[in-house]
């Protein structure tokens, strides 16, 4: 069985900062990780994953996420917010094979401040 | 354009009604995934489909049913059974060999 765990609902800071998004993760196998952007009453945008290889993965938008296996996390990073970067924020893990399932976090609510 | 459009945006459901909402791709993938999101709770998988005339059952799949008759098409049904049908909807595909998902717009459906 795979989970995912963010912690906290919320998070605020100002226009400027770094942002840090927490994702910790449960899984049997290796793990394919992602983190995903949604928009009010949209749908979900890819930001960046993790399959092998490389365990600093950038993304798009400034957003980047390390993978570390002895922490099973995989943290989401942007050294300075922007008013856009307000969404909410999906962590999500992958088993592999033809009949891989995405199972999700919570989600995290970035707020902006000005 | 390629992508996934789901229809209708709203959809309102009385009591003892079934609806259905549509979801359709023309990414040529393979694979076709449903999910539920309410505030809090992330998005949990009602029910997926590998290939054509195959689906299978999701975390959530008591009060639900799917058709997958065509590859590019995957609608959703939401039976009277569903006691409690108010969420966002969202439909997603992905590519065989590929790992990621791709998500539709969503549907928001709401009780009268």
């Amino acid at each position: 069985a795979q989970s995912v765990t963010q912690l906290g609902s919320h998070v605020s800071v100002s226009e400027g900062a770094l942002v840090l998004l927490r994702c910790n993760y449960s899984s049997s196998v290796p793990p394919y990780l992602f983190w995903y952007v949604q928009y009010p009453n949209q749908g979900l945008q890819l930001l960046l994953k993790y399959t092998t290889g490389a365990t600093l993965v950038k993304g798009i938008n400034g957003f980047e996420a390390e993978f570390k296996k002895s922490e099973t996390s995989f943290h989401l990073t942007k050294p300075s917010a922007h008013m856009s970067d307000a969404a909410e924020y999906f962590c999500a893990v992958s088993n592999t094979g033809a009949n891989s399932k995405l199972t999700f976090g919570k989600g995290i609510t970035l707020s902006v401040r000005p | 354009d390629g992508g996934i459009t789901q229809s209708p945006k709203y959809l309102f459901r009385k009591e003892g009604q079934n609806v259905t909402l549509s979801c359709e791709q023309n990414l040529n993938h393979d694979a076709m995934y449903w999910y539920r999101q309410d505030p809090g709770q992330g998005l949990r998988l009602i029910y997926y489909s590998q290939i054509v005339n195959d689906f299978q059952k999701g975390d959530i799949a008591e009060g639900y049913s799917v058709s997958r008759e065509k590859k590019e098409s995957f609608p959703l049904t939401v039976t009277s059974a569903q006691k409690n049908p108010t969420a966002f909807y969202l439909c997603a595909s992905r590519s065989r060999g590929q790992e990621t998902q791709y998500f539709g717009p969503g549907t928001r459906l709401l009780v009268l």
